[in-house]
């Protein structure tokens, strides 16, 4: 079974500053998606980005992008020039390319310091 | 215009009561969810619908019925409620994709917190 671990329950960043937060996954398909996943406090469940694991580039949005090592089965977000509004739950998710069932993280809590 | 919404978004109850949680997409999908985020925060899948066709259900009590009358609704009915039952509950959408370049985002709505007193 595909498990996804996010190894840092709470993290802070100062306005403006740049954070990263880890995740790293478990399987043995080759065919997959990734996600990042937002849920602010009005817990509504906001898709920040995701990856294709076939696609060597990684993806960005805005002032979010990942760093995808498929051969590491790493998948963390970086969250340039924070901001306020980026204070959230952060979860990352797993999708195997055969599969609906989407495989949650444990999350991690984002703080920004103004 | 929403487009996966829930309701009620909150509910509150005496165990043993039965309820009901609705959910509609108008992102003209064919897959929908229901997924429980307990009070850790951790989300777990329990049912999928694939054009009102059950694909996906995760040892879930069968307290827990999921109904699809078409592709766009998909209802939750709890029977019995437990106080373990208190979560909040997401609905979610997606379209299943049709090659491999596809990605069947799933989109997701506002949740319902169901509280059990």
């Amino acid at each position: 079974a595909q498990t996804v671990t996010q190894s840092q329950p709470e993290m802070s960043v100062q306005e403006a500053e740049t954070v990263t937060l880890s995740c790293t996954y478990d399987t043995s398909e080759s065919d997959y998606y990734l996600f990042w996943y937002k849920q602010p406090p009005s817990r509504q469940m906001i898709l920040v980005i995701r990856q294709e694991a076939y696609k060597q580039q990684n993806a960005t949005e805005n002032r979010f992008s990942v760093n995808f090592q498929k051969a590491a089965k790493s998948f963390s977000l970086k969250i340039s020039d924070s901001q306020l509004g980026d204070a959230a739950m952060y979860f990352c998710a797993f999708l195997d390319g055969g599969s609906e069932k989407l495989v949650f993280g444990k999350g991690t809590k984002l703080t920004v310091n103004p | 215009d929403t487009a996966v919404s829930q309701t009620p978004k909150y509910l509150v109850t005496q165990m043993g009561n039965d309820k009901s949680i609705k959910c509609e997409q108008n992102l003209g999908h064919d897959t929908m969810y229901w997924y429980k985020q307990d009070s850790k925060k951790f989300l777990k899948i329990m049912f999928s619908y694939n054009n009102k066709e059950l694909i996906i259900n995760e040892t879930v009590p069968n307290r827990f019925s999921p109904k699809s009358p078409d592709k766009a609704h998909l209802n939750l009915h709890i029977n019995s409620l437990e106080l373990g039952d208190s979560a909040v509950y997401f609905c979610a959408s997606s379209q299943r994709p049709k090659t491999s370049a596809d990605t069947d985002t799933q989109y997701f709505g506002p949740g319902t917190r169901l509280t059990v007193l």
